[in-house]
């Protein structure tokens, strides 16, 4: 099945410093993805489409200039945290689909954000 | 608008007994249904999905669910879980948006084999 990789798997950072997560389709393409956040013990909520050579598009709630997006190639999408805030502290996941397959989505093993 | 409800949030079971995790969506559109497990700080992991044909569709690691038009439902089964069985479980409908599909999860029932 298609593989999806997401780097760091990890991080822990200072309130006020940015982080970058990067997430990367090993072997598709995908000119689309997709960017969702996890509170413990609740579900995933989508926070924004990543779309390559274009802006991205972000859901309702969720401030662009917070949480800044780029679509760099047909593989990989980087979220940027800026300025985070221990409330930033969540558990982020991307996941793409194979084009010509929309329906359905591969997800990354995900990254966990904690902001001291 | 699309929305996923699982109602239970834990479902705990003894090993080999069969389970059911039970989800119903809401929908004024035709979607997809997936079912996802999620191991402690793991990403997401498709166990099964229903694009269209058999209503019955069965996934990996013998799980098996059954898409019910007339009911909403996609109700994830197993006739016999095992230890390792024990995690998240989220079922998910997949929904034209924008030129795009957009996942909706439901809150997710976790799932606790016990020995």
């Amino acid at each position: 099945g298609a593989v999806v990789s997401q780097h760091p798997s990890w991080v822990i950072c200072k309130s006020g410093t940015s982080v970058k997560i990067e997430c990367r389709s090993l072997d598709f393409q995908a000119t689309t993805m997709f960017w969702y956040r996890q509170f413990p013990k609740q579900s995933l909520m989508l926070m924004a489409t990543s779309n390559e050579g274009s802006k991205a598009t972000y859901e309702q709630g969720v401030e662009k200039d917070k949480f800044l997006i780029n679509h760099a190639s047909l593989t990989l999408s980087t979220l940027t945290v800026t300025s985070a805030h221990p409330e930033d502290s969540s558990f982020y996941i991307c996941s793409a689909p194979i084009a010509g397959g929309l329906e359905t989505q591969y997800f990354g093993p995900g990254t966990r954000l904690l902001v001291l | 608008a699309q929305s996923v409800t699982q109602l239970d949030s834990q479902v705990p079971v003894f090993e080999e007994a069969p389970v059911e995790l039970r989800c119903n969506y809401s929908s004024s559109v035709s979607v997809y249904l997936f079912w996802y497990v999620q191991y402690p700080n793991q990403g997401l992991q498709l166990l099964l999905k229903y694009l269209s044909g058999s209503t019955l569709v069965k996934g990996i690691n013998g799980f098996e669910a059954e898409f019910n038009k007339s009911q909403t439902s996609f109700h994830l089964r197993k006739p016999s879980v095992h230890i390792s069985d024990t995690a998240e479980y989220f079922c998910a409908v997949n929904a034209p948006s924008g030129g795009t599909y957009k996942y909706i999860f439901g809150t997710g029932t976790r799932l606790k084999v016990l020995a």
